[in-house]
C-alpha cells in the first residue's frame, strides 16, 4: 500500500513567487491534515479536511495560504505571494475516518521550502 | 490548551546505553500521547501512543514509555540504543473529546548513538 506522498520535496522561490504543494493521502483515507515545521521550531498544525471539506482550519498563517481538496483526494496548499518566513518544511498527514479518535496519523515525507 | 516540552534538543548516547528522552505535557483535558520518530529522508512513522489503556506503552523497536498523571510526563525509553535510534524523535499530544486534527507537538529531540 502507498504511504502518502508529497510533492515536490524540495522548493527553493524567490519572494514574492507562487508555489504549489501537493498532497496525495493513503487511499481511502477521508482525513488529511497539513502542518508545518519552521526550522529549529515545534511542527504546527495548519488545517484539517475531512474528505473535501475543511473542518478546521485554525492553523493557517495568513491570507496568503490557501488549501483546497476537491473531490476530497489529494490536496494543495498554494503560497501566494511567498515570504521568507514561510520558509519550512510542511507536512501531510491522513488518517481513515475511524481514526479520528485514536490520533494516529500517516504522515509524509514532507515538502522543504526555502524563500529566498 | 495543550502543550508539550521535551527537555533536551540534542541528546547523544552510546551504543548499548539507556536512551531517556523527556516529555512532559500540559492538557485541561484526559490527553492522548504520541512520540512519532522521523529517521533521516523519511516522514514521520508512530512509535507509540497512549490512549487511557495501559499507562506502560510499548512500542516498536523496543521503545517504551510510561504515562505518569501526577508527573505530567510521558517520558521514551529504550534499554539498549542501537546505531539505527539515530532520529529525531516528536512528543505530541491530542485533546480525549476532540479529533486527531490538533496534535500538538514538542520542538523536538535529536538522538545521536555513538559507538
Amino acid at each position: 500500500e502507498a504511504g502518502v506522498t508529497q510533492f515536490p520535496s524540495h522548493s527553493v522561490i524567490e519572494k514574492g513567487q507562487t508555489v504549489t504543494l501537493r498532497c496525495d493521502p493513503i487511499s481511502g483515507h477521508d482525513n488529511l491534515y497539513w502542518y508545518r515545521r519552521v526550522m529549529g521550531k515545534e511542527i504546527k498544525f495548519l488545517l484539517h479536511f475531512v474528505k473535501e471539506s475543511k473542518q478546521d482550519e485554525s492553523g493557517m498563517p495568513n491570507n496568503r495560504f490557501l488549501a483546497e481538496r476537491t473531490g476530497g483526494t489529494y490536496s494543495t496548499l498554494k503560497v501566494q505571494p511567498a515570504e521568507l518566513e514561510d520558509s519550512g518544511v510542511y507536512f501531510c498527514a491522513s488518517s481513515p475516518l475511524a481514526g479520528l479518535t485514536t490520533g494516529e496519523l500517516f504522515f509524509g515525507e514532507g515538502s522543504r521550502l526555502t524563500v529566498l | 490548551a495543550q502543550s508539550v516540552t521535551q527537555l533536551g534538543s540534542h541528546v547523544s548516547v552510546s551504543e548499548g546505553a539507556l536512551v531517556l528522552l523527556r516529555c512532559n505535557y500540559s492538557s485541561s483535558v484526559p490527553p492522548y500521547l504520541f512520540w512519532y520518530v522521523q529517521y533521516p529522508n523519511q516522514g514521520l512513522q508512530l512509535l507509540l501512543k497512549y490512549t487511557s489503556a495501559a499507562t506502560l506503552v510499548k512500542g516498536i523497536n523496543g521503545f517504551e514509555a510510561e504515562f505518569k498523571k501526577s508527573e505530567t510526563s510521558f517520558h521514551l525509553t529504550k534499554p539498549s540504543a542501537h546505531m539505527s535510534d539515530a532520529a529525531e524523535y516528536f512528543c505530541a499530544v491530542s485533546g480525549i473529546t476532540g479529533t486527531a486534527s490538533k496534535l500538538t507537538f514538542g520542538t523536538g529531540t535529536r538522538l545521536q548513538v555513538t559507538l
